[in-house]
């Protein structure tokens, strides 16, 4: 398996811009979450989905950030407008209850750039 | 809410010398589990603790899990310059599914 994917890998955009950041889950993995990372506020979780449906979206920052999950195996996070606050490493990762492992495998992130 | 915090926040050490991280949660956790983030890389799952007092070893890392379920450490032995990176423990409590981070600890191996 290829792991979990996620594009673009960077993002450099102007600010009041749309960014729609992607993910393709681990194939069979029931459950998919979206990361932030920074320097000031760590690893946060955005939001959540098992099934294709958000279960806790509490960390979604505010109304300019949206995720969907069209499908078992797409998902996107989209910011619009854009601020530089925003910038950041985006991760996404998933899991699996099968086996009882918790375990979550993280893809490669999106480093985004708002200027 | 949950809140886990993980101290030190940066660590050097000189290669061979051992290291330790630290990971105290707010309230009772089901599992903890720790990550280790390579510089410029995504956190990848090192193992997960569920039982109250568990230990658990891969080669020269040792994991344990405070009595309370709680608190939980992270030791390495004799640092090697493939050590280096940032170490997460991160919980989960009840039945959810999603882990609460620590910040993290950020060790720097000296060769």
């Amino acid at each position: 398996d290829a792991g979990v994917i996620q594009s673009p890998r960077h993002e450099v955009t102007e600010m009041g811009q749309e960014v729609t950041l992607r993910c393709k889950p681990i194939s069979g993995h029931d459950y998919l979450f979206w990361y932030r990372q920074t320097m000031m506020r760590g690893l946060e979780l955005l939001i959540y989905f098992n099934n294709n449906v958000p279960i806790d979206d509490s960390g979604m920052p505010e109304d300019r950030f949206s995720a969907k999950m069209p499908n078992a195996s797409f998902s996107t996070l989209k910011i619009q407008p854009s601020e530089p606050r925003d910038s950041a490493v985006y991760f996404c990762a998933s899991s699996s209850l099968i086996g009882g492992g918790n375990e979550q495998f993280f893809g490669p992130g999106t480093r985004l750039t708002v200027l | 809410g949950q809140q886990v915090m993980q101290i030190p926040q940066y660590q050097h050490v000189q290669e061979g010398e051992d290291f330790t991280t630290y990971c105290n949660s707010s309230t009772t956790l089901s599992n903890i589990q720790w990550y280790k983030q390579r510089p410029g890389g995504h956190p990848v799952f090192l193992i997960q603790l569920v039982k109250s007092g568990e230990v658990k070893k891969q080669k020269r890392l040792t994991f344990q899990f405070g009595e309370a379920k709680k608190n939980s450490s992270l030791h390495i032995t004799a640092t090697q310059t493939t050590d280096v990176g940032t170490y997460f423990c991160a919980g989960t409590s009840g039945s959810a599914r999603q882990l609460t981070f620590g910040s993290g600890t950020q060790l720097t191996v000296l060769p």
